[in-house]
């Protein structure tokens, strides 16, 4: 069955460090998706993209955020100088239609500890 | 007050129980997902809603836009339902492609 994968799985970073989380959607998927969820809190969105551009954004994603999608396969979210803050899980999902039309598919996260 | 509340926060029952979990959000949505989350981290789509009832196995979801309240069933569970089930709204004026989650309710099911 085809799956959305992410890497890393864990990743330990220096306070004002770049990181860049990698994730490989399902193939035929068009809509492509970054929730976070902080220990013990909820999931909660930070983007979605589509046709090679955000589509909706939070108050979450400011400018330290990023995402490409720089080549068929990949989707990924750079966090340009990490802070304690951004310490969470990572979500990645995919879908082939909006959220009214197609399911999500999730990868298994990837967590990030700031130190 | 947050957008989507599920009640209970948390719940233990006995394996074969038939379960329920509650789902009420304030904002307008054109679907609501039920999520599963494992122990683990990972999530698991169960169903997207924009009206009516579905059903999976033994799990069943039902809508009722108008009352904006959504509720999850699990028929005769099971210890391996054991996990965290999350209600998402989204698809609202304005954010069609942005999805409000649910703080969760944490299952136990006990043998």
């Amino acid at each position: 069955e085809p799956e959305v994968t992410q890497t890393p799985s864990h990743q330990v970073t220096q306070m004002g460090q770049e990181v860049i989380l990698r994730c490989v959607p399902i193939s035929n998927h068009l809509y492509f998706y970054w929730y976070r969820q902080i220990l013990g809190q909820k999931v909660e969105f930070l983007v979605s993209f589509y046709n090679n551009e955000i589509s909706e954004k939070s108050e979450i994603f400011d400018d330290q955020f990023s995402v490409e999608r720089p080549d068929g396969s990949n989707f990924t979210l750079k966090i340009r100088s990490t802070k304690l803050e951004d310490s969470a899980m990572y979500f990645c999902a995919s879908s082939w239609g909006t959220l009214t039309t197609g399911e999500l598919f999730f990868g298994e996260g990837s967590r990030l500890t700031v130190l | 007050k947050n957008e989507v509340e599920q009640s209970p926060q948390n719940l233990t029952a006995q394996e074969g129980e038939f379960i329920t979990i509650n789902c009420s959000y304030s904002v307008g949505i054109s679907a609501l997902h039920w999520l599963q989350q494992h122990p683990g981290g990972g999530i698991v789509s169960l169903f997207m809603l924009s009206s009516g009832k579905k059903k999976h196995g033994r799990l069943i979801a039902t809508i009722n836009i108008q009352e904006k309240h959504s509720s999850l069933h699990i028929t005769a569970s099971h210890p391996r339902d054991s996990a965290v089930y999350i209600c998402a709204v989204g698809g609202g004026a304005g954010a069609t492609n942005k999805l409000i989650f649910g703080t969760g309710t944490l299952l136990a099911v006990q043998p």
